[in-house]
């Protein structure tokens, strides 16, 4: 079946500092790939997303690339700000967005 | 455009009663999901229409839950006889085929069943 895992966190970082996150999945097919963010007190707002093999999704400085000889779609970030506190979720979809597939999400908090 | 829109926002019920979400998606989007999500974890899927046809159905849905939209625009999402166990964030997303089906989520209906 379809699943995603996340690295677990929480995760604290100071300003500037570089952000990875891990996310790998198992999927029949060819899935799309997403990143969301939670901000607090806010609902889940898509922050990037990939659609097939090696495609590279970018926002806001964050980037992650489709790698489907690892099955892993990992989140960056070069330099990261306070106000990139969140969570953050990867997920994933079948190419007919028929179902998605939510990681447990990484909490990100950035200290000045 | 005021992106979608959840209420009631918080529902505090006793066991036993039933509860009913509503869901108002945006408007051009064909697609409504309904998730649930508790604490420290990510959305699970629950359901999802396509207009007011339901497609797809977790076997996390119990039978105490049904969800229905009619006309193919606003959702509604009921619980019948609430137990602990369905104290959660219900969230509620919309799509379209167009933009890839990339999600829009709503804010959310945090449940507290006592």
């Amino acid at each position: 079946g379809n699943s995603v895992t996340q690295m677990e966190g929480p995760v604290t970082l100071s300003e500037e500092a570089f952000l990875t996150i891990n996310c790998t999945y198992t999927a029949t097919g060819y899935p799309s790939l997403f990143w969301y963010v939670q901000y607090p007190g806010e609902g889940l707002q898509l922050l990037l997303k990939a659609t097939k093999a090696d495609d590279k999704g970018s926002n806001k400085g964050f980037e992650a690339t489709y790698r489907k000889e690892t099955t892993s779609f990992h989140l960056e970030k070069g330099s990261v700000q306070v106000s990139d506190s969140a969570v953050y979720f990867c997920a994933l979809s079948d190419n007919a967005g028929n179902q998605f597939y939510f990681g447990t999400g990484t909490s990100l908090t950035v200290i000045p | 455009d005021t992106g979608v829109s959840q209420n009631p926002r918080h529902k505090i019920t006793k066991r036993g009663q039933n509860v009913t979400f509503r869901c108002d998606p945006i408007s051009e989007h064909n697609r409504l999901y309904w998730y649930r999500q508790t604490l420290g974890q990510g959305p699970e899927f629950l359901t999802y229409f396509q207009n007011e046809a339901q497609l797809e159905k977790s076997r996390l849905l119990s039978d105490r839950f049904s969800a229905e939209r009619p006309k193919g625009s606003f959702s509604t999402l009921e619980i019948q006889r609430t137990e602990q166990g369905d104290s959660a964030m219900y969230l509620c997303a919309s799509s379209y085929r167009q933009g890839g089906y990339e999600q829009y989520f709503g804010p959310g209906t945090r449940l507290t069943v006592t």
